[in-house]
């Protein structure tokens, strides 16, 4: 069963910083895109960004607002895929989102989520 | 980047009522689309890709139609369990985005 497990979410000061880990299982992390997506308190959902696979040399894509102050990384013999947040400020709070982009290119497994609070 | 607009943000609906929700993009993206239901405190889950797939597992009473600007998600006959929050989302170009949802409310 293919499962995703985020973590490392919590409270941070703006301008601090902290990374979310995604934990996979059920499936092989490098043969699939993977996607971040957030979610502000009683907001939609916003797409943060993608981190390709391995036969695409792992290369990411970004969200505006996020660009040059988040990086997605994985390391693939844990199966696992990272969000490094940088610069953090209060609109980065949400809940983050890691899912799978499946075989017909749409993020079909999503993890349950962790939150992300960013308040002095 | 292409903007989705849903409407209604907003519908009251009850048990075994059609339901139907339209998403429309600011510009053509052929079938990249898909529909997502979100309760709340839950992750999103995939129910509909291009345009009108119905994913594994996935009731028939959903189904999804359109292509280029303007696609809709219908419920055939709403069930106690459809009461959410549906969001469309478009992956013809980067970035990537989210309609604005639409909360089905029970009347």
């Amino acid at each position: 069963e293919v499962q995703l497990v985020e973590s490392g979410g919590g409270l941070v000061q703006p301008g601090g910083s902290l990374r979310l880990s995604c934990a996979a299982s059920g499936f092989t992390l490098s043969d699939h895109y993977m996607d971040w997506v957030r979610q502000a308190p009683g907001k939609g959902l916003e797409w943060v960004g993608r981190s390709r696979n391995n036969a695409q040399s792992y290369t990411t894509e970004y969200a505006a607002s996020v660009k040059g102050r988040f990086t997605i990384s994985r390391d693939d013999s844990q199966n696992s895929l990272y969000l490094q947040m940088n610069s953090l400020k209060t609109e980065d709070t949400a809940v983050y989102y890691c899912a799978v982009v499946g075989a017909r290119s749409y993020m079909d497994v999503w993890g349950k989520g962790t939150t992300v609070t960013v308040s002095s | 980047d292409i903007q989705l607009t849903q409407s209604p943000s907003f519908l009251s609906a009850s048990v075994g009522d059609r339901v139907t929700i339209t998403c429309r993009a600011s510009q053509g993206i052929s079938s990249y689309l898909a529909w997502f239901q979100q309760k709340p405190g839950k992750a999103p889950k995939l129910l509909i890709y291009a345009a009108s797939t119905l994913q594994s597992g996935v009731p028939s009473r959903f189904s999804g139609s359109g292509s280029g600007t303007e696609f809709t998600l219908t419920v055939s006959s709403l069930q106690p369990e459809d009461f959410a929050t549906y969001y469309c989302q478009q992956i013809n170009s980067y970035p990537l985005t989210f309609g604005g949802g639409t909360k089905v409310e029970t009347k």
